[in-house]
């Protein structure tokens, strides 16, 4: 029984086209992440949504837009690919009541790679 | 300069050794810290965290905070093969749900130190 999921786990794909990654989570967290890690192993994140709201933008091109459906899915949307583009994409989700925001859950990563 | 520090090794050591995984940090808006662990081709999973200065013990695992230095480290005593990971130090400014803004929940990780134990 997977927590966070992603799909696909791997997405190679030239410059210029457009992908989707999903994510799903079964933990009944009502808040969710998208975090990029580039090829140095930093991790950074990009957005979160709370309860289908979007609460964390950071500076992203706006090539990327992430689409909430409902609480349990959280969507990344990448338009125009670049080769910069090429990194390891993790969804993760908590509780926002829970204890600790910091308690986020990650799923097992989507390596993009771009050409 | 980032926000948050952390050594990215990589940091070799023989099974049975005390690990020391350090951070420092320049906001002192940060209050939360916590530890995750990210071992190849796996997300980070999510080992300790700490909230005031001082330690915290779990198991092999030790955290300790100091505030006034800005500065995190986690101990591995009695490290284990399998203790081989990515280990990465990650700080919050606020944990409370009403409290915090656009910036709750916002992680700011570390670069990760790879760490291998070697038999």
């Amino acid at each position: 029984d997977t927590a966070v999921s992603q799909t696909p786990k791997y997405l190679v794909t030239q410059m210029g086209n457009d992908k989707s990654i999903k994510c799903e989570q079964n933990l009944g967290h009502d808040t969710m992440y998208w975090y990029k890690q580039d090829s140095k192993k930093f991790l950074k994140i990009m957005f979160s949504y709370n309860n289908k709201e979007l609460i964390i933008n950071e500076t992203v091109p706006n090539r990327f837009s992430p689409k909430s459906p409902d609480k349990a899915h959280l969507n990344l949307h990448i338009n125009s690919l670049e080769l910069g583009d090429s990194a390891v994409y993790f969804c993760a989700s908590s509780q926002r009541g829970g204890q600790v925001a910091g308690e986020q859950y990650f799923g097992p990563g989507t390596r993009l790679t771009v050409t | 300069q980032k926000e948050v520090e952390q050594d990215p090794g990589p940091l070799s050591v023989p099974e049975g050794a005390i690990v020391s995984l350090n951070c420092t940090y320049s906001n002192s808006a940060f209050q939360y810290f916590m530890w995750y662990r990210q071992y190849s081709r796996k997300g980070p999973e999510l080992l300790m965290y700490t909230y005031s200065s001082g330690n915290k013990e779990d198991g092999r695992f030790t955290a300790q905070v100091d505030k006034s230095s800005k500065y995190i480290s986690l101990f591995i005593r009695d490290s284990q093969p399998s203790d081989s990971a990515t280990y990465l130090c990650a700080m919050i400014r606020s944990s409370l749900p009403n409290a915090g803004g656009t910036s709750y929940g916002k992680l700011t990780f570390g670069q990760g130190t790879i760490l291998t134990v070697h038999p």
